[in-house]
């Protein structure tokens, strides 16, 4: 089957740095994604990792390890609009896109 | 370049009726996915579709749920005889067709609220 699992609910001060984690088993892997979704908004792409190690992207950083099936999301500099739920999603399938196992979202709440 | 388009965004059902979410992907665009995102959890995948072809629907329910992708216009997601249970955001989300994983863009999704 496919589990993948993120922490619920986090919080965090502006001008901090939060990092969530996220792990996963799949019966396929084909690159792990992490997404943004404001409350009542669609969810937004935020960094894809198919190797292992980090990928930086401004304030954020998306690292990779596939043996461990383990991924992390690192916010820098936090501001209040970064509260949000953040969202680990896997892909399984090869040649096409495929299904994404999207994760139950950790919460992000960041306080003045 | 319009983002991928749903509607309604909002919709409200009384049990028994029929709900119709509509989806057009992003131009270009010839893959789409529905998702599921019940209050308080997160995105669970229906549906999977290219242009007039289920490539999968393990995630759709056996009963009263259907999708279709036909050769023009949007990707229709028909929701018979609808229950409470069904209240619900619906996500739309397509992606071009590529050999190797890209992103999926989504849409506003539509809510569904069965009264």
């Amino acid at each position: 089957g496919q589990n993948i699992d993120q922490p619920t609910e986090m919080t965090a001060t502006e001008g901090a740095i939060v990092q969530i984690n996220c792990t996963y088993q799949t019966s396929g892997f084909n690159g792990l994604f992490w997404y943004q979704q404001h409350a009542g908004e669609a969810p937004t792409f935020l960094s894809y990792n198919v190797l292992d190690g980090l990928e930086e992207k401004g304030r954020f950083s998306s690292f990779l390890s596939r043996s461990k099936g383990y991924s992390y999301l690192l916010l820098k500099e936090l501001q209040m609009k970064d509260s949000a739920s953040y969202l680990c999603d896997v892909a399984d399938r090869g040649s096409t896109l495929g299904r994404l196992y999207f994760g139950r979202g950790t919460q992000l709440t960041v306080w003045p | 370049n319009a983002g991928v388009m749903q509607n309604p965004r909002h919709l409200v059902r009384r049990r028994g009726q029929e709900a119709r979410l509509r989806c057009s992907p992003m131009k270009g665009h010839s893959h789409v996915y529905w998702y599921r995102q019940l209050p308080e959890e997160g995105l669970k995948f229906m549906v999977y579709l290219q242009k007039e072809n289920i490539i999968d629907e393990s995630g759709m329910p056996k009963e009263r749920f259907s999708a279709e992708f036909p050769k023009e216009g949007p990707s229709i997601l028909r929701i018979q005889q609808v229950v409470r249970g069904d209240s619900a955001a619906y996500f739309c989300a397509s992606s071009p067709p590529s050999t190797t994983n890209t992103e999926a863009f989504f849409g506003q999704g539509t809510r569904l609220t069965v009264v």
